[in-house]
C-alpha cells in the first residue's frame, strides 16, 4: 500500500516563530489533506490540497504532486497551534474514500 | 449545523467482551468511515459505509464489523476484545464523490483491561 512519511516527528518552537512540516508519499494520489489534531482528539481539516498552493491566514500549504511531497507552513506560531499535524492521502479507483495517514508531527509552541 | 457526533466518549471493557460504538454524520453527508488510532500513531482506516453497505475495508480482522442505518448513522462493533484494541476510534463523514469536506468526530477512547 501507499506509504506516507512526515517530518520532523517533533518540533518545539517559541511563539512567533515560523515552521515547515513535510509529507512525502510513495504513489500518485488524487487526495491529500492536512489535519490538526487538538488535545481532545478531534481532527480538524486544514487543507484539501492534492496539488498547488493554498493559504488560510497564517497557514499555507503546497503540494508538488509530480515529486510526491507536500509542505505545510505555519507562520507567526501561537500556543494554540500546538498539537499533532497529520498528512493524509487517498488514491482513486477502488480505494476511493480511504485515507492513509502519516505518523504525524508533534508541534509544541512555548509562550 | 451539527458536526460528527460519536458516543460514548470513553469506554472501559474487559478482554473477550464485545463493544458497540456509534456515529452520527454531519448533516448532508451520506458516507461514514471508521478509523483506529493507537497511542502515538496516525489513524488507520477500518472500513467505509455508503448506502448501508461496506464499500471498502482496511487490514482489520472480521472481529471488526459495522452497520449503516437509513439515516446515515453508523455503528462499529468489535467482538472478542483484545488488549491491543485499546485505541481512539474516530468516525469521519463525507459526501460520496467528493474528496474534500471530510469531517471527523472527537472519537471514542476505548480501553480494554
Amino acid at each position: 500500500g501507499i506509504q506516507v512519511e512526515q517530518s520532523p516527528p517533533d518540533l518545539i518552537l517559541q511563539e512567533g516563530a515560523n515552521s515547515t512540516l513535510r509529507c512525502n508519499f510513495s504513489d500518485s494520489v488524487n487526495n491529500l489533506q492536512w489535519f490538526h489534531q487538538n488535545p481532545w482528539g478531534q481532527l480538524i481539516n486544514l487543507f484539501y490540497i492534492p496539488s498547488g498552493t493554498k493559504q488560510n491566514g497564517r497557514l499555507s500549504a503546497t503540494t508538488v504532486a509530480t515529486e510526491r511531497y507536500s509542505l505545510l507552513y505555519i507562520s507567526s506560531s501561537q500556543t494554540t497551534d500546538s498539537g499533532v499535524y497529520f498528512c493524509a492521502v487517498g488514491l482513486g479507483g477502488t480505494s476511493y474514500g480511504k485515507l492513509t495517514f502519516g505518523q504525524g508531527t508533534i508541534l509544541t509552541v512555548h509562550p | 449545523d451539527a458536526g460528527v457526533t460519536q458516543s460514548p466518549t470513553h469506554l472501559i471493557k474487559t478482554r473477550g467482551q464485545q463493544v458497540t460504538l456509534r456515529c452520527s454524520p454531519k448533516s448532508g453527508h451520506d458516507t461514514v468511515s471508521w478509523y483506529q488510532q493507537a497511542l502515538g500513531q496516525g489513524p488507520q482506516f477500518i472500513f467505509q459505509y455508503y448506502e448501508e453497505e461496506e464499500r471498502q475495508r482496511g487490514n482489520f480482522p472480521d472481529r471488526f464489523s459495522g452497520h449503516q442505518f437509513p439515516n446515515y448513522s453508523s455503528e462499529l462493533n468489535v467482538n472478542a476484545l483484545l488488549l491491543g484494541d485499546s485505541a481512539l476510534y474516530l468516525c469521519a463523514s463525507s459526501l460520496i464523490g467528493r474528496n474534500y469536506g471530510y469531517t471527523f468526530g472527537s472519537g471514542t477512547r476505548l480501553t480494554v483491561v
